[in-house]
């Protein structure tokens, strides 16, 4: 069965920290790894990562996956309030259809 | 550009009741993907069209839930009849396929919030 595992479950820093966010997965046939931010109700898109060692960047978020060892981290430097989310990973796989199996996620609460 | 629009935003019911939600995706967008989102848990998939055929709906509870999207553009799940487990955030999403065939990243609706009490 397929299985991604998100760590930290939920983390409260301050304005201005760096945190790092955590995704393991095992699934077969795997095509992409996904980050997406959750703050009410909607997912919004962050990354799509298929190829191990190339880092994503997006102003202060950035994320890197390692297929060799079955993990993606998300970080996030000089957090602001607005970062305070559900943080989700999801892996996606290839074949006849792109089953998408998503994480626990991971709040995060940026206090100032 | 328009995003994934559904409705209604919140429902209310009692269990044994049915429900519908709708979907309308992004313009374009071939794949269609109806999540469960449970309160503290990530989202989970129900079913996943591409235009109008089913491609996977390996989760859906078959015997209360149903789907279609008939002309391979708006979508529309039902319920029948409700259980109080089924109290969740029903998620649409679509994507683009691409000129390979593979679909791009997925942009979500805003759900649906349905409490069965």
């Amino acid at each position: 069965e397929d299985k991604v595992v998100q760590s930290p479950l939920s983390l409260v820093v301050h304005e201005g920290d760096t945190v790092t966010l955590n995704c393991s997965y095992e699934v077969t046939n795997f095509r992409s790894l996904l980050w997406y931010k959750q703050e009410k109700k909607a997912p919004t898109f962050l990354f799509m990562l298929t190829s191990s060692g190339i880092e994503k960047k997006s102003g202060r978020l950035s994320s890197i996956l390692d297929k060799k060892e079955l993990f993606s981290i998300l970080n996030i430097t000089a957090t602001q309030t607005g970062d305070s989310a559900v943080y989700l990973c999801a892996v996606e796989k290839a074949g006849g259809y792109q089953k998408v199996t998503f994480g626990i996620g991971t709040k995060l609460q940026v206090i100032p | 550009e328009a995003g994934v629009a559904q409705s209604p935003r919140y429902k209310i019911i009692e269990k044994r009741q049915s429900v519908a939600f709708w979907c309308n995706p992004i313009s374009g967008h071939a794949t269609l993907y109806w999540y469960q989102q449970i309160l503290g848990q990530g989202p989970k998939l129900l079913i996943q069209f591409q235009n109008n055929g089913v491609v996977d709906d390996s989760q859906l509870p078959k015997d209360r839930f149903s789907a279609e999207r008939l002309k391979g553009v708006d979508s529309t799940l039902k319920i029948q009849p409700a259980k109080l487990e089924d109290s969740a955030v029903y998620l649409c999403a679509s994507s683009l396929t691409d000129l390979q065939g593979t679909n791009t990243e997925a942009f979500f609706g805003q759900g649906t919030r349905l409490t069965v009490v």
